[in-house]
């Protein structure tokens, strides 16, 4: 059972353009959603997170979109520029020194110049 | 800080045989977990470390198994390695003082290829 599913699987956006990343989860003791970036031969370096109590928190040019209720939250990276293709992960996980992070499969984003 | 390294950073063993991966964490960090990362997946969750105690563990085999010393180093070992095996392994450490789970930093991985 994938407790977090993510979409889309690759994604091409022009330079300058807007992209935006999905995820949904199953599990509402989930306390904690952040999305890491991963570069090829690179481990996931960590982008931005947000918790269940806030519906949006933005660092720059990236924005998480959290619906509580939909059980969904989103990644926008707006003005895309080619350095922002990577692989993106969402992830969740649970409050407390137990909890582990539980990885959506992944966006592959090509930004053309 | 000097970041999370991990070693080696490629492997390649033959099926049944074993294998010992290594990671150095930043001082501090007392909690570590390992993760594998199939080709083109996200990375999975295998077993975390606080304080040198086996306190979380995700759904593989005892056939995994790891240890954390005292100087912030750990290992995650591999016996009768399958085909499957293949992947890439994070190390991920913090520091944990008994509140959030939060602000993990991740090794480059050791990318393990079982012939």
């Amino acid at each position: 059972q994938q407790q977090v599913k993510q979409s889309p699987q690759s994604l091409i956006v022009q330079k300058g353009g807007i992209s935006i990343i999905n995820c949904a989860y199953e599990n509402t003791a989930f306390d904690y959603f952040p999305w890491y970036q991963q570069f090829p031969g690179k481990g996931p370096a960590l982008l931005i997170a947000i918790r269940p109590d806030v519906s949006e928190k933005k660092e720059g040019r990236f924005t998480i979109s959290f619906n509580k209720s939909a059980k969904q939250f989103s990644l926008h990276i707006m003005d895309s520029q080619p350095g922002d293709s990577a692989t993106y992960f969402c992830a969740a996980t649970f409050g407390g020194s137990q909890g582990n992070l539980i990885f959506g499969k992944g966006t592959k984003l090509s930004v053309k110049p | 800080e000097t970041g999370v390294t991990q070693s080696p950073t490629h492997l390649i063993k033959t099926r049944g045989q074993q294998v010992t991966l290594r990671c150095s964490s930043q001082s501090g960090h007392n909690t570590v977990s390992w993760y594998q990362q199939a080709l083109g997946q996200g990375p999975q969750f295998i077993f975390q470390y606080y304080r040198e105690e086996e306190n979380g563990r995700g759904n593989f085999p005892p056939r995994f198994s790891g240890l954390q010393f005292p100087n912030y180093s750990s290992e995650l070992n591999v016996n009768a390695l399958e085909l499957d095996d293949s992947a890439l392994y994070l190390c991920a450490s913090r520091r944990d003082g008994g509140g959030r789970n939060y602000g993990y930093t991740f090794g480059s991985g050791t990318r393990l290829t079982v012939v």
